[in-house]
């Protein structure tokens, strides 16, 4: 089945304690994508890449860092996670840029 | 960058109504997307329309682009109860491609 997963569904943590969110997608996609969503504020593009090896910043990419060393996977890292990163969290991929979003289900971080 | 903002907020009918969102934006576009999100869970894409198509149908959806207004709606006819949900658009500017999202239409049908 084609899909964009993503791993944990779920995650708290504490302050400064560093995490990676994972992305994975079987659809052989170019584009691959992160988005936090925060109430009122609508979804907001973190990371984005183009291809392999090939990332760029986003909206709002301050306290995160992206990879991407193979096409499939495109995890997000907080380095040093603080409470203003509490937020649900989406991975999307597409065939290339602009074309329909493929997204995951979602992970919900929560930062003590 | 802000360049969707969807109209309204959120919006109350009873099944059988027709519902209509709208989105407008700022830039020139390549295309402009329409997407669904159940509670919490990942947008699902539901339409595309390019920058040069003034009108598309896709079942029980109809969504419309006016350019020179830099503005689309989208038209959910017959609702049900299963369309609550957030629905959001996206527009990639022309000058640089990357999909920004909206804040969204939170549409909630009645039974």
């Amino acid at each position: 089945e084609a899909q964009v997963t993503q791993n944990p569904r779920y995650l708290i943590t504490v302050t400064g304690k560093k995490l990676t969110v994972t992305c994975s997608q079987n659809m052989n996609h170019e584009y691959m994508s992160w988005y936090r969503q925060d109430p009122g504020l609508g979804l907001r593009q973190i990371y984005y890449s183009m291809n392999v090896e090939v990332t760029d910043k986003g909206d709002v990419p301050e306290g995160y860092k992206v990879s991407r060393k193979e096409k499939r996977n495109f995890p997000l890292i907080l380095e040093s996670p603080s409470p203003n990163q509490t937020s649900l969290y989406f991975c999307a991929s597409s065939l290339f840029l602009g074309s329909p979003l493929h997204f995951g289900n979602g992970t919900r971080l929560t930062v003590t | 960058s802000q360049q969707g903002e969807e109209d309204p907020q959120a919006l109350s009918i009873q099944e059988g109504e027709n519902a209509t969102m709208n989105c407008s934006y700022k830039t020139s576009i390549n295309n402009l997307q329409w997407y669904r999100q159940n509670s919490g869970r990942g947008l699902v894409h539901l339409i595309l329309i390019r920058s040069n198509e003034r009108e598309k149908h896709s079942g029980r959806l109809r969504v419309t682009l006016d350019t020179s207004k830099k503005s689309s709606s989208l038209l959910i006819t017959a609702s049900r109860a299963a369309d609550t949900a957030s629905y959001f658009c996206a527009t990639d500017a022309a000058s640089q491609g990357n999909l920004i999202f909206g804040k969204g239409t939170k549409l909630s049908v009645k039974p």
